[in-house]
């Protein structure tokens, strides 16, 4: 069975960094095909895409978010963090992992964590 | 960056009729659309990927189809579970990015 768990602070003040922790089960990244992703959605508000790190250590990023994010993955953890940088209150959402493999779309995701940004 | 542009953004129908949603693509994405169901408070759902193939678990109700720019999810006889808000999702062929659409919200009539 696969899960994966957000974790990180609730709040964060403007021009921080962000740093979220994804801790999964049930699959491995080193597995080829596997990738394992960040989406976000502020309140009331769409979904948007981030980042995404697959097996093979290639990472790709949101083109309008790139300068701001980084991805990272430990795989002898089953965890994959993603750092958001300079953090400002339109950034203020729910951010999900989720895990992809196989096809070209998250089949689990995890129950996401809420971040506000406020002074 | 390819855009997905997502129609009606509301749609009010009641249980037991059926329901079509639109996905329109800026640019040509090959058949790399998914949809996900998203209910108040839940994370999203997958339901199809790669415009077609239905996820593990869920109901024949539920098919897509489409090809190129123009994607369609259709329920076919809607469940009073049904009601949420639909999100498609492509991925580019190169640079292999991810977008999402604004959302349907589905309501009850």
């Amino acid at each position: 069975q696969i899960t994966l768990k957000e974790s990180g602070p609730t709040l964060v003040k403007p021009t921080q960094t962000l740093t979220l922790t994804c801790t999964f089960s049930g699959f491995s990244l080193s597995t080829s095909g596997v990738g394992v992703g960040w989406i976000r959605q502020p309140p009331g508000k769409a979904l948007e895409w981030l980042a995404l790190s697959y097996w093979d250590d290639d990472k790709r990023y949101s083109p309008s978010l790139k300068s701001r994010l980084t991805i990272t993955k430990d795989t002898s953890k089953n965890q994959v963090v993603l750092t958001m940088t300079n953090m400002d209150p339109v950034d203020t959402a729910t951010y999900y992992c989720a895990h992809r493999e196989n096809y070209y779309a998250f089949d689990i995701w995890g129950q996401g964590t809420m971040v506000t940004v406020s002074s | 960056e390819i855009v997905l542009t997502q129609s009606p953004a509301t749609l009010s129908l009641s249980p037991g009729e059926r329901a079509t949603l639109s996905c329109r693509a800026s640019q040509s994405v090959s058949n790399y659309i998914a949809w996900y169901q998203q209910k108040p408070g839940q994370a999203p759902r997958l339901l199809i990927y790669d415009a077609s193939n239905r996820a593990t678990g869920i109901p024949a109700r539920f098919s897509g189809s489409g090809s190129g720019t123009d994607f369609t999810l259709t329920i076919s006889t809607l469940e009073p579970e049904d009601f949420a808000v639909y999100y498609c999702q492509q991925r580019s062929n190169w640079p292999p990015l991810y977008t999402f659409g604004q959302g349907t919200k589905l309501e009850i009539k």
